[in-house]
């Protein structure tokens, strides 16, 4: 029963375009979403992150959009660069769990063509 | 200022075997957190401690596995008799005191244990 949900395992884009990642989410009561990159053989590193009181959150390339009523967030880069070519996951806190206790997506492969 | 450092990078133990995997987080950071991360599946939360505490175990297999993080030394993921089922990346993450960044995690690059 995944409650955080990344429906596209992959995605490609050509360099200097938008790159547009989604994640959708069943429990209301996450309050806060967050955004981690990760390379190969390295740990994943955190991006971006927006608490359920906003709806945008921007920083640079990279803009997280929320839409509570859809329970959908999305991550745009943008433009979007060779170095972006990770996987991305989106992450969930709230409903109860302690701090820390984040639920992951099971993440989008994002490659960018030069 | 090193990041959160995990060893070994790599660990292959055989059926039965125990396998303890080694965290320190990040300077001034006082808060560990587990995470293993399956093939094709994304990270999953095993547990979360703070010095001489467990804090929350919710997400910890019932058996086998334990944690610790002592008052002085690195946190410990020990996973006794190991099956092949346990083969995955784990993953140590810290956080600093306070509740501003407290779900703010920063990883370390992971221990990759193969069980044969």
């Amino acid at each position: 029963d995944q409650q955080v949900k990344q429906n596209s395992p992959s995605l490609s884009v050509q360099e200097g375009r938008i790159s547009i990642l989604n994640c959708d989410y069943t429990n209301s009561m996450f309050d806060y979403f967050l955004w981690y990159k990760k390379y190969p053989a390295e740990g994943p590193t955190f991006l971006i992150s927006i608490s359920s009181i906003k709806d945008k959150n921007e920083d640079g390339r990279f803009t997280v959009f929320l839409n509570k009523s859809a329970k959908h967030l999305s991550l745009h880069i943008v433009p979007s660069q060779p170095g972006d070519s990770a996987v991305y996951f989106c992450a969930a806190s709230g409903a109860g769990g302690s701090q820390g206790n984040l639920i992951f997506g099971k993440g989008t492969k994002l490659s960018v063509k030069p | 200022n090193a990041g959160v450092m995990q060893n070994p990078r790599h660990l292959v133990r055989r059926r039965g075997q125990e396998a303890r995997l080694r965290c320190s987080p990040m300077k001034g950071h006082s808060h560990v957190y587990w995470y293993r991360q399956l093939p094709e599946e994304g990270l999953k939360f095993m547990v979360y401690l703070q010095k001489e505490n467990i804090i929350d175990e919710s997400g910890m297999p019932k058996e086998r596995f334990s944690a610790e993080f002592p008052k002085e030394g690195p946190s410990i993921l020990r996973i006794q008799q190991v099956v092949r089922g346990d083969s995955a990346a784990y993953f140590c993450a810290s956080s600093p005191p306070g509740t501003e960044w407290a779900n703010v995690l920063t990883f370390g690059a992971g221990s990759r244990l193969t069980v044969l």
